[in-house]
């Protein structure tokens, strides 16, 4: 695999299920982001995590809890999400945050 | 902090057409300018990228200028065809601060 990876592609859970969200990326950087990606707000940053340290959390609901065990690994981990939360999560990586972001394929996911 | 604006949101040109995508940002020590291009269903690429050490950048049929002075920098397209529609962001960061996305603007290209 090469880039950012994503998984998985698409999710379907309840409102009481919980589910994570995977990114991998392979090229060396050392800055991971999380986006939320929806007709009403484009590309919405949720998270930034700089050497596995978060630096940014942009008022998300605590129902999105991020993890960074590495440089290489970012999940989303999902409790008792809301039918509004169904989006595009996209997955970034930037060698050093403010430089060019390689973004993952995303997970659809939609919430009932 | 940054603020990004991009106009227009929505862009309709015939193929052979010239189309223009304009953004203005806040923070005029923003310093790294990047355009991506985002195919319906695939992810966010990144197609062009400018410094503010730089006026304009030019890769075949994409050109990016900057104005520093006026704060906005712009997204030129030439010669457009079908394959050029997608939704187009830009985004600014100064430093190493995070990058800030405009709005987008789907352009469409009609044969």
């Amino acid at each position: 695999e090469t880039g950012v990876t994503q998984t998985p592609r698409h999710l379907v859970m309840g409102m009481t299920n919980k589910k994570s969200l995977k990114c991998e990326q392979h090229l060396g950087h050392n800055a991971m982001y999380w986006y939320k990606q929806s007709a009403k707000k484009p590309l919405e940053l949720m998270f930034v995590y700089s050497l596995e340290e978060r630096v940014e959390n942009n008022s998300v609901p605590s129902r999105f809890s991020p993890e960074c065990p590495n440089s290489s690994h970012l999940f989303l981990h999902l409790h008792t999400l809301q039918p509004e939360d169904s989006a595009l999560y996209l997955c970034a990586s930037s060698q050093a945050i403010g430089g060019r972001e390689d973004f993952g394929p995303g997970t659809r996911l939609t919430v009932l | 902090g940054e603020n990004v604006e991009q106009h227009p949101s929505t862009l309709s040109v015939q193929e052979g057409d010239s189309a223009v995508i304009k953004c203005t940002y806040s923070d005029s020590a923003s310093n790294y300018f990047p355009w991506y291009k985002q195919e319906l269903g695939k992810r966010p690429q990144l197609i062009i990228d400018i410094r503010s050490n730089v006026g304009e950048k030019k890769d075949q049929r994409i050109a990016v200028t900057l104005n520093k002075t006026a704060k906005h920098f712009s997204l030129h397209i030439t010669e457009t065809q079908p394959e050029d529609s997608a939704v187009y962001f830009c985004a600014a960061s100064m430093g190493f601060q995070k990058l800030v996305f405009g709005t987008g603007t789907r352009l469409l290209v009609s044969p």
